[in-house]
């Protein structure tokens, strides 16, 4: 068990509708950072949220939108959903210690699929 | 060009034997990291090794280590005595812009092997 933790563990929506995923970052852990992993796709970096301000942005689709609140808990908004989003969605935290890398612990993950 | 190239889709190897898993990486930045994880069947991702590129020394962590070649650009991952527990898929992914590009931790991921130990 990393110490994060993802909610749902699996959701199945339809074409066109909205969903909300939701990370609790480990404890003491101010990044929080999102990651779609697709057949198609592989793994793929989508956002990086630090201490609640956006630090990095990779390929996240103008449809996909995420916060991180005062708490520090993240979430990831997926709208006008379409079958090609189906994916693994994880969550990743990571401490900020005085040094060159900070390895991140990944949530379980969310399995959305989309009819 | 791909970042990270991870060019064995599947391995199978014999429980007990040691085994290695490629991984190339393309990057112009001198200041980098290299990271190792695993993914089970259940599906988390669980950190194993890290190295940087101005560590000196090869990163060791238990029965995992890595073998990085730096002017060959490689970073590959060695298991020592493999067990059943480590049939799973493991992705090399890499981190820029140690040094100049602070707090922007962004990973990309190779697109990962399957390994498979047989009893």
């Amino acid at each position: 068990d990393s110490g994060v933790t993802q909610t749902p563990k699996h959701l199945i929506t339809a074409t066109g509708q909205r969903v909300t995923l939701r990370c609790s970052p480990r404890s003491g852990d101010l990044s929080v950072y999102w990651y779609q992993q697709s057949l198609d796709q592989g793994l793929q970096f989508l956002i990086q949220y630090y201490n609640g301000e956006e630090r990095a942005k990779g390929n996240i689709l103008e449809r996909f939108s995420a916060q991180q609140f005062p708490d520090l808990h993240s979430e990831l908004n997926l709208s006008s959903l379409e079958l090609g989003d189906s994916a693994l969605y994880f969550c990743a935290s990571s401490p900020h210690r005085d040094r060159a890398y900070n390895e991140q612990f990944f949530g379980p993950g969310t399995r959305l699929t989309v009819l | 060009a791909q970042k990270i190239t991870q060019t064995q889709p599947g391995m199978f190897v014999q429980e007990k034997e040691a085994v290695t898993l490629d991984c190339t990486y393309d990057t112009s930045d001198p200041s980098y990291g290299l990271f190792w994880y695993k993914q089970p069947s259940s599906g988390e991702m669980i950190f194993l090794i890290y190295q940087g590129s101005y560590d000196q020394q090869n990163a060791t962590e238990g029965r995992y280590s890595l073998n990085f070649q730096k002017a060959r650009k490689s970073a590959n991952l060695v298991i020592s005595a493999s067990q059943l527990g480590d049939s799973a898929m493991y992705f090399c992914a890499m981190r820029e812009g140690l040094r100049s590009n602070f707090g922007n931790e962004k990973l990309t991921f190779g697109t990962g092997t399957r390994l498979t130990i047989i009893p």
